[in-house]
């Protein structure tokens, strides 16, 4: 069983598009996060969310929005893709929002913008 | 401001030699710390963390890192590198602010 799983796991896209990802958790965590990763495999946080309710919203164009139904999954959607999009995008969970918890990833979203 | 340093974004061992992987932090009080591998086209894992107690701490796979307020690093070790853990190594500081910081990441290579 999958504990964070994120679909689709590549994302071929052309410029200008609106796109959405999801994610979704089984381990009964309240917190979950939305990452991006360059080229570099530099980590950037982008949102946190726990039992729902937004936590964490760094500096992110407001192109992006995530969208919690329910604690066990964060869904990302994004609008008009630009190419400085193309990244992987991850997801992950954990079980609190404290900083001594350990977070646990999905495989990743491979964006590429065209 | 909380950040964390990875020292050497790509380290070459070969097999059956130590890793020594290095990450420093800064912070006014003590972290909470955690060493994440990154495979091939995969999510990071956690390998091992501290958060209270014990400095040495031991993680999966025979890793192992030392928390030394000291020198403010918690740096990641293995007495034998393996071919299978080539892969992208990340830091990472949580503070009691419940923020948290990732470094910039080390990329493992085993040479044969």
């Amino acid at each position: 069983d999958t504990a964070v799983s994120q679909t689709p796991k590549y994302l071929v896209t052309q410029m200008g598009n609106d796109k959405s990802i999801k994610c979704e958790q089984n381990l009964g965590h309240d917190t979950m996060y939305w990452y991006k990763q360059d080229s570099k495999k530099f980590l950037k946080i982008m949102f946190s969310y726990n039992n729902k309710e937004l936590i964490i919203n760094e500096t992110v164009p407001n192109r992006f929005s995530p969208k919690s139904p329910d604690k066990a999954h964060l869904n990302l959607h994004i609008n008009s893709l630009e190419l400085g999009d193309s990244a992987v995008y991850f997801c992950a969970s954990s079980q609190e929002y404290y900083s001594n918890q350990p977070q646990h990833f999905g495989d990743g979203t491979r964006l590429s913008i065209l | 401001a909380q950040s964390v340093t990875q020292l050497g974004s790509h380290v070459s061992v070969s097999e059956g030699a130590l890793v020594l992987l290095r990450c420093n932090y800064s912070s006014s009080v003590p972290p909470y710390l955690f060493w994440y591998v990154q495979y091939p086209n995969q999510g990071l894992q956690l390998l091992l963390k501290y958060t209270t107690g014990a400095t040495l701490v031991k993680g999966i796979n025979g890793f192992e890192a030392e928390f030394k307020k000291s020198e403010t690093s918690f740096h990641l070790t293995k007495p034998s590198a393996h071919m299978s853990d080539a892969a992208e190594y990340f830091c990472a500081v949580g503070n009691t602010g419940n923020q948290f910081y990732f470094g910039t990441g080390t990329s493992l290579t085993v040479i044969p």
